[in-house]
This record gives C-alpha cells, structure tokens and sequence, in this order.
C-alpha cells in the first residue's frame, strides 16, 4: 500500500492551524498512525487508528479520516510543534510510511 | 514506563554481518509484537520486520533472506541477525513496540527505542 503525504513542506505561525494530508492507494479502513520525529530524536507516536490520540499527546492534536483519506491536525499551532510527520499504514504487510511532511515555524 | 534500548550499531564493510540488539523494560515484553524500522541518512522512516508474540515474522522485500528478526522473551530481549549488508543497509534502526498480540497482525508502532546507527561501508 503507498501512502502519498502532503505537503512535503509548510511553513506556519504561533497560532495557526495545519492541516497535513495522507492518502492510501487503496482502502486501509482507520489503520493509520501519525508520527512526529524531532531532528536527532527517535519518533513519538501522535495518532493511533487514524483518531485516537496517544498517551500524553496535547487536545491540539486530532486526526480524521476512514478508507483512503486521512489527515493529521494541529489546532493552535505551538512553536514547539515544529518537526517531521509521518504517516503509517498498518491494514497490510509491508507496513507503510508517508514520505513525511517538514513543519516549520515562521 | 516502557524503555526500549537498542546496541550493537557500528561501523561494517560490505558484505559481513551484523546483530542488533534492544532491551526491553516496563511491559510485558511476551506478549506483545515488536518491530525493527530504519531511517536511512535525511530519509524517511522504513518498516524492516516485525515478530510477533508467537515468535512468526515479516519482513520487508529489501531485507528479505538477509536478515533475521528473533526474540527472547526469558531476557526480554529483541534481535536483527543482519547478513550480507550492502551500503543502501546504513541507518538508524529503531526498535518498536506493537500492541498487537495477534500473529500476522499490527497496530502499528506505540513506543519507540533511540535507535542504534550502522554504517556499511
């Protein structure tokens, strides 16, 4: 299963909301998780089962999406938000992952 | 809390072997799936196995026949035997944890090691 994500990159303000956008080849049903990875640091899981936030995760994150279209969603975007996201499909082996999406602060 | 600790990382010329190893802490490791995902250097994130509680296995095409992902629950231990590395084999590999206790089954990954870099070259 391929997984398209976009953008590859945004540029956002203290403030904003993002919207980043996964897209499956094919129906995946809610097996999405989200992933946000910090320069140097390993990942930490944001997103399970395309709307559930993990353990610890902050309110101003949220997905959405069933079958094909997912989308990961910072509400009043932090500076510490700043970091790559990543998409994963686990409906079928091999597990996929998004390309990822460079969120950078303006 | 969980605590994944991956070693065994290094420096390895073409064609020899390698195993990682990752520690695993706070959870019941038995029962639980686990992962091994690589991040080559700037890329992106690539699954590379998985090995369930049942100890069955999945691998990715680009790793297939080469390496070997085991477990042993008594030391709470996860392995990749790596044979036959090739230069596109230098990453970062992280160890994960599935929630999945179902063989042949994922719910992708929860927690995460800090990842141990190997070099082919």
């Amino acid at each position: 299963t391929t997984l398209t994500q976009s953008p590859p990159f945004m540029s956002a303000t203290p403030g904003d909301k993002v919207d980043i956008s996964c897209k499956a080849s094919h129906d995946i049903d809610d097996d999405v998780n989200w992933y946000q990875q910090k320069p140097g640091e390993p990942p930490i899981t944001i997103i399970q089962e395309s709307t559930t936030r993990a353990p610890g995760i902050p309110p101003r994150f949220s997905g959405s999406g069933y079958g094909t279209d997912f989308t990961l969603t910072i509400n009043n975007m932090e500076s510490e938000d700043a970091a790559y996201y990543f998409c994963l499909q686990h409906d079928s082996f091999p597990l996929t992952f998004g390309q990822g999406t460079k969120l950078e602060i303006k | 809390q969980v605590q994944l600790m991956e070693s065994g990382g290094g420096l390895v010329q073409p064609g020899r072997s390698l195993r990682l190893s990752c520690a695993a802490s706070g959870f019941l490791f038995n029962r639980y799936g686990m992962h091994w995902v690589r991040q080559a250097p700037g890329k992106g994130l690539e699954w590379v196995a998985m090995i369930s509680n049942d100890a069955s296995d999945l691998y990715a095409d680009s790793v297939r026949g080469r390496f070997t992902i085991a477990r042993d629950n008594s030391q709470h231990t996860l392995y990749l035997q790596m044979n036959s590395l090739r230069p596109e084999d230098t990453a970062v590999y992280y160890c994960a944890r599935d929630l999945s206790r179902t063989s042949g089954v994922s719910y992708g990954m929860d927690a995460w090691g800090q990842g141990t870099t190997v070099t082919v070259s």
